[in-house]
Parts: C-alpha cells; structure tokens; sequence
C-alpha cells in the first residue's frame, strides 16, 4: 500500500521558471492538502481540496495554483518560482470530516535559485 | 490567528530513559489532536491522537496526556530507543473545522547512548 506518492524528491529551479508538484494517494480519500515547511515553522497550508473538481485557498497561497481534476490527484503548481519558495512541500490526504489523522507523503524538497 | 506549539527545541534523552514532549496549545475550540513523528528526509507519521472528551490515551510505549484547563498536550515516551531520534510535534484541529490543522514547529529529540 502506497498511501502518499509525491514526486519529484527533488528539483532545483532558476527564478522564472515554472513547475508542477504531483501528489497521488491510493486511499480513496476525499480531502487532500499542499502544505510547505520551512525551519523552525510548523506546516502551513497552502491549497486545499475537499473533493475531486474542488479547490480553495489555505494560509499561504500566493504565487501557487492548484487542480484536483482526479480524486486520486493532486497538483501544486509555481508559475513563476521566486526565492521565498524554496522550501519542502508536504502533500496529505483525509478520508473524511471524522477525527482522523492525515496522511502524509515524504516530501518535495525544492530549491529556487 | 490561534496556533499551536513551540519553538524547535531540543530533548537530549538517553537510551533507556523516558521522554517527554510538550506543546501549548491557545484554541479553546479545538477537538482533536494528533502527535507525528518526523524522521530526516522524511514525511510527518502519525503516533497517536486523542479526543477533547478524553484526558490521556495509550498507545505501544506511548502516552497523550491533555490538560484542557492549561491547554497542554503532552508526549511520553517510554524507554527511549535510538530510532526514536526525530521531530515530534502535534496538530489541533478545530470543533467547527472540517479538516483544517494547525501544526506546532516541533521538538528535537536525540537519543545518545
């Protein structure tokens, strides 16, 4: 059992440049979560997604888009990578409202230069 | 905005000893919480959650201990091993939220022999 399949691991952009994050889960979970982590902070949400076709902002969504066009999916997209990017991008899915915990994938670890 | 937790700090625990872990919360409305563990490299992974209904659950070498009145959550740990070296920090979710987390930055533990 996958659980949550982030990819790549890695990537190293110049500023300007664009790129897609690409989040999979197997769990057949509704809600799913792109979350950055930067040291010494806790996870900050930045899109979410509380079904398949939904999107809405989180706590930090600037200079990100996102698409949910398959429930099992989840895209986090820099259409103009800046330096305050770089970071380590966590994707996590839900199954539902209950009190339950997330799921997490193992990061994307993303540099801008 | 309410958040959760602390500063990163460190726990230094010899093998063998008992750890514990400590998070401030400031949401009276919070329902739910959740412990992870963060391995280098690696993504969050759930230890054990617990209820507002509930003061204290156990899990295998684990114990969530809540204190409603300070809003404190605690962690302990058990004869701490050397793969217990790791983040640990802890989540709250809200009484009215859906699946919104608010996540504390975390706790340094290192395990020396």
């Amino acid at each position: 059992n996958a659980g949550v399949t982030q990819t790549p691991k890695f990537r190293v952009l110049k500023t300007g440049q664009s790129m897609t994050l690409l989040c999979a889960q197997d769990m057949n979970h509704e809600y799913m979560y792109w979350y950055r982590q930067d040291p010494g902070m806790g996870l900050r949400l930045i899109h979410y997604s509380v079904g398949e076709g939904t999107t809405a902002k989180g706590e930090v969504p600037d200079g990100y888009n996102v698409s949910r066009l398959k429930k099992q999916n989840f895209l986090l997209g820099l259409e103009s990578a800046a330096p305050s990017q770089t970071s380590v991008y966590f994707c996590a899915s839900l199954g539902g409202r209950g009190k339950q915990p997330q799921h997490f994938g193992d990061g994307t670890r993303l540099s801008i230069l | 905005g309410e958040s959760v937790g602390l500063h990163l700090p460190t726990l230094s625990v010899q093998e063998g000893d008992n750890s514990i872990i400590n998070c401030a919360y400031s949401n009276s409305a919070s329902d739910y919480f959740i412990w992870y563990k963060q391995e280098s490299g690696k993504g969050p992974q759930f230890i054990i959650d617990i209820r507002s209904n509930m003061d204290k659950r156990q899990g295998q070498r684990v114990t969530v201990l809540l204190n409603k009145t300070v809003k404190h959550l605690s962690l302990q740990i058990a004869a701490t091993q050397p793969g217990d070296s790791a983040v640990y920090f802890c989540a709250e979710k809200a009484a009215d939220s859906w699946g919104k987390f608010q996540f504390g930055a975390g706790t340094q533990v290192v395990v020396t022999p």
